[in-house]
Parts: structure tokens; C-alpha cells; sequence
């Protein structure tokens, strides 16, 4: 099994640009896709990005994801910050015996 | 659309078994790659999948929890249960139901909107 190491919270003012990383533990981060989902409080989670940088219909272009095998790391960028972004993020990926989760960080957008 | 709906909250008292109920529409549990999960959030704390259902019967546990999860489907009621004996209030959360989406990739959307589960004497 791995870990997913996210960051506890990160913040950064409006239409200001903001990186969340996910580092794995053990295992390629490259070799099983990343997924991100956003939780708004008293919601559930929806996606917003899968197979490490794909958007599903309807998430803005502002959300971008990106892999990056020497630190053995995802990141979430999400450009142009809205007020509405402020969100608990979640990364999410698996190997053949299991799903991981990471911890989640706190995005403030003050 | 795919939807997928937990029943309404519901308080157990310690070392009594949790039974939950998704029912979901909008795909069938019968169709390759497709899976149900149960995925549960402590307050103020991560998710954690709890357990999963493939459509050809396959299942996979969250280590920890292993020895207490039952998952099963009834693919003609479009339902899926999950059962966890022995409750503790640390089991104390928010239980969403997921769809595990075919694709490359193995995640999950939509999520249900969750049932939360207080566990209590």
C-alpha cells in the first residue's frame, strides 16, 4: 500500500494563481491515474479533474492537473482564484489491491 | 444520469452491526468495469473507502475494516448493501454511496449525497 501526502491548507487572494501538490509515498506516481475531487462544506465531493489532467464536462479551464515523476508528485493548479473555489481538495489515485485518498488541504481564498 | 442515493441518518449504539442501503439508477451494476462503493468521511477528517463491488462480483475491502464489511449487490433492484458488524463510535461519519467509473482510470463520480451515521449508547 502507499500514502498520498497533501499539504494542510494552502491560501491565496482572488484571481491569483494556487498549486496543491500529492506526493506518493511508494509506487510510480505515473504508473495509476490521479483524480482530484472538490468539497465544498456540508457537500459532497465532485470532480475536478481525472486520469491526472483530464477535465470532466462543466469544470472550468482555471482547474489544470499535472504529474511529475522526479518528485513523484500530482498537482492541482487552479488559476484565476474565485471566492467560490474556497474548498477542501482531495487527491485520489490506486494500485491493483486498493484506492488511496489523500489527507485533503484547505484552499482559503481571502 | 446516473444517480445513487443512501438511506436517511441512523444511529446505532456500539458493537451493534450497521446495515446501509444505495440504490442507483442511470447505469447497470451488470455492465463491465462498473463498480459501487461505499466511501465514509469522520468529522473534519478524510475520506476513506470502505468497500467496493465490481460488476462481476469482485470486492475490495479497506484493510483496517476488513473483518467487520460485507458488500453485496442486487443487480435486478439496482441496489447495493454494506454491512459492518461490531460499530464503534470512532465509525462515527458521513457514508457516501459511489460509482465507479469505466475508464482507464478507476474513480469515482458521482458521489451520493451522503447519510451520516452517528454511533452512540
Amino acid at each position: 500500500n502507499f500514502i498520498l501526502t497533501q499539504p494542510h491548507s494552502v491560501s491565496e487572494s482572488p484571481g491569483k494563481t494556487v498549486t496543491i501538490s500529492c506526493t506518493r509515498s511508494s509506487g510510480n506516481i505515473a504508473s495509476n491515474y490521479v483524480q482530484w475531487y472538490q468539497q465544498r462544506p456540508g457537500s459532497a465531493p465532485t470532480t475536478v479533474i481525472y486520469e491526472d489532467n483530464r477535465r470532466p464536462s462543466g469544470v472550468p479551464d482555471r482547474f489544470s492537473g499535472s504529474i511529475d515523476s522526479s518528485s513523484n508528485s500530482a498537482s492541482l493548479t487552479i488559476s484565476g482564484l474565485r471566492t467560490e473555489d474556497e474548498a477542501d481538495y482531495y487527491c485520489q489515485s490506486y494500485d491493483t489491491t486498493t484506492q488511496v485518498f489523500g489527507g485533503g488541504t484547505k484552499l482559503t481564498v481571502l | 444520469q446516473i444517480t445513487l442515493k443512501e438511506p436517511g441518518p441512523t444511529l446505532v449504539k456500539p458493537t451493534q452491526t450497521l446495515t446501509l442501503t444505495c440504490t442507483f439508477s442511470g447505469f447497470s451494476l451488470s455492465s463491465s468495469g462498473v463498480g459501487v462503493g461505499w466511501i465514509r468521511q469522520p468529522p473534519g477528517r478524510a475520506l476513506e473507502l470502505v468497500a467496493l463491488i465490481y460488476w462481476d462480483d469482485d470486492v475490495r475491502y479497506s484493510p483496517t475494516l476488513k473483518s467487520r464489511l460485507t458488500i453485496t449487490k442486487d443487480t435486478s433492484k439496482n441496489q447495493v448493501v454494506l454491512t459492518m458488524t461490531n460499530m464503534d463510535p470512532l465509525d462515527t461519519g458521513t457514508y457516501y454511496c459511489v460509482h465507479r467509473r469505466v475508464s482507464p482510470a478507476s474513480w469515482f463520480d458521482p458521489w451520493g449525497q451522503g447519510t451520516l451515521v452517528t454511533v452512540s449508547s
